[in-house]
């Protein structure tokens, strides 16, 4: 069974700093995806890194990919409070008809 | 463009009553529907998806279950709703070629008392 691991899962951070999140996969997969998740509300698509070395920037937030590795990185520039969320990777098993998802990581950009 | 709806945004329902969430997709043929529960903090869990009309796969023995009566149409039921059944239910689509992720629901908070 395909496994996809976030590290870390809670994340406090000042504003301004930068950090990044780490999502490692179990099996051979070409597609993986970002989303984001405010409190209370659905997900919301960021990123769709579809081959390898795929990097994909939208504001303050980059994603990667390096299929080899079986890891893509979600890189935070000089955190804002807006980016306060709770983040998820997915992965494409591409011979299924499902993704699996990462178990999160909580995102807290402190003032 | 494509868009997906999801019914009613909250529920609260007393345990043994049944249960029936819709969820239409709009602006696609033949997607991929999928059921997910999130419970309080925690991660997605994958109820049930189906690749086509009247075909279910069922990820988790539960006391739900789903139907797919159209195309576009996604029905998440229980006969007697349980305490354990509450949280946080999103329902998902992919469209072909089936590469560029999922389209989510707004959800549906059910809570169970």
């Amino acid at each position: 069974e395909l496994k996809v691991e976030q590290n870390p899962l809670f994340l406090s951070m000042q504003e301004g700093k930068n950090y990044t999140i780490y999502c490692n996969y179990s099996t051979t997969s070409d597609r993986l995806y970002w989303y984001r998740q405010d409190p209370g509300k659905s997900l919301e698509s960021l990123f769709v890194l579809l081959s390898n070395g795929a990097v994909k920037q939208e504001g303050r937030l980059m994603a990667s990919l390096d299929t080899k590795a079986r890891l893509s990185t979600l890189h935070i520039t000089a955190a804002v409070h807006d980016l306060s969320a709770t983040y998820f990777c997915a992965v494409d098993r591409m011979t299924g008809n499902q993704f699996y998802f990462g178990t999160g990581t909580s995102l807290t950009v402190i003032p | 463009s494509q868009t997906i709806h999801q019914w009613p945004a909250t529920l609260v329902q007393p345990v043994g009553s049944p249960l029936s969430l819709e969820c239409t997709v709009e602006g696609t043929s033949n997607p991929n529907l999928y059921w997910y529960r999130q419970a309080a903090g925690r991660g997605l869990q994958l109820l049930f998806y189906s690749v086509g009309i009247g075909q279910i796969s069922s990820e988790v023995p539960q006391n739900l279950s789903a139907s797919r009566p159209q195309d576009r149409q996604f029905i998440l039921s229980s006969k007697k709703l349980l305490l354990s059944d509450s949280g946080f239910y999103l329902c998902a689509f992919s469209s072909p070629p089936f590469s560029y992720g999922y389209t989510f629901g707004s959800g549906t908070r059910l809570t169970v008392v």
